[in-house]
C-alpha cells in the first residue's frame, strides 16, 4: 500500500483567507486526483493532474502536481464557507488503482 | 437520477451476524469499487471489479466477499461481523479507458455500519 500524507490534518480559517493543503508521498504516481467530501456524502472529484509540474485552476482553487509526481498541493484563494469539507488527494498507479491520502478537514468560518 | 446508489444508508447489527450492502450504478461504467472509511476519515480500497472479474483485492479479511451479479451491481457481503468492521463503506464506479489511471470515480452516498 502506498501512503499519501496530507497536511494539515485540520484547518479552520476565516472567510476571505487563503490556504494551501499538501499531499506528499515517497512513491511516484501516474496521476493525482483531488476530491472533496461533505458530511454524509461520498467524495466528489475536483481535478486530475497527470504531468509532472502541471498546474490546473478551477475558479479559486489551484492544483499543482510536483515535478517528480510524488506530491501535490491545493491552494484556495479567498476561502468561502461553501469550501468547507474534507479534501482528499488520491494517487493513481498504472493498474488503475487509487490510494487515498489521510485527508484534510477544512472549516471556513463566516 | 442517482448515479451510484447504496442500500442501506445505515446498518446496525450485532457481532457475529452476516450482512450485505448493495450497490448499483446507472452510468454504464465497467469498473466498480468498494472502499472502507474509518473513524479518522481514511479511505482505503477493498475491492475492484472490472467486467465481473476481481482485479484488485487488498489485504482484507476473507469474511468480506464482493458479489457482482451483473456489470451494474457490486454487492458486499460480510460474514461474522466484528466490532472493528464498524465504518462507512463506499461504493464507486469508473469507466476505464485504455488502462488509464486517471478516470473519475463516482462515489455512492455511503453505508454507515455499526457493529455492537
Amino acid at each position: 500500500t502506498q501512503l499519501l500524507e496530507q497536511s494539515p490534518q485540520f484547518l479552520s480559517i476565516q472567510e476571505g483567507e487563503n490556504l494551501t493543503v499538501y499531499c506528499n508521498s515517497s512513491s511516484v504516481f501516474s496521476s493525482l486526483q483531488w476530491y472533496r467530501q461533505e458530511p454524509g456524502e461520498g467524495p466528489v472529484l475536483l481535478v486530475t493532474v497527470v504531468t509532472g509540474g502541471e498546474v490546473k485552476k478551477l475558479k479559486r482553487l489551484t492544483f499543482q502536481f510536483g515535478d517528480a509526481r510524488k506530491d501535490s498541493s491545493l491552494h484556495i484563494t479567498a476561502a468561502q464557507p461553501g469550501d468547507t469539507g474534507l479534501y482528499l488527494c488520491a494517487g493513481g498507479d498504472t493498474g488503475n488503482q487509487f490510494y487515498f491520502g489521510t485527508g484534510t478537514s477544512l472549516t471556513v468560518i463566516p | 437520477d442517482t448515479a451510484v446508489s447504496q442500500t442501506p444508508k445505515y446498518l446496525v447489527t450485532q457481532m457475529g451476524n452476516d450482512k450485505s450492502i448493495k450497490c448499483e450504478q446507472n452510468l454504464g461504467h465497467d469498473t466498480m469499487y468498494w472502499y472502507k472509511q474509518d473513524s479518522k476519515k481514511f479511505l482505503k480500497i477493498m475491492f475492484s471489479y472490472n467486467n465481473k472479474e476481481l482485479i484488485i483485492n487488498e489485504t482484507v479479511p476473507n469474511r468480506f466477499s464482493p458479489k457482482s451479479p451483473d456489470k451494474a451491481h457490486l454487492n458486499l457481503h460480510i460474514n461474522s461481523l466484528e466490532l472493528g468492521d464498524s465504518a462507512v463503506y463506499f461504493c464507486a464506479s469508473s469507466q476505464v479507458i485504455g488502462g488509464s489511471s486517471y478516470n473519475e470515480q463516482f462515489f455512492g452516498p455511503g453505508t454507515r455500519l455499526t457493529v455492537l
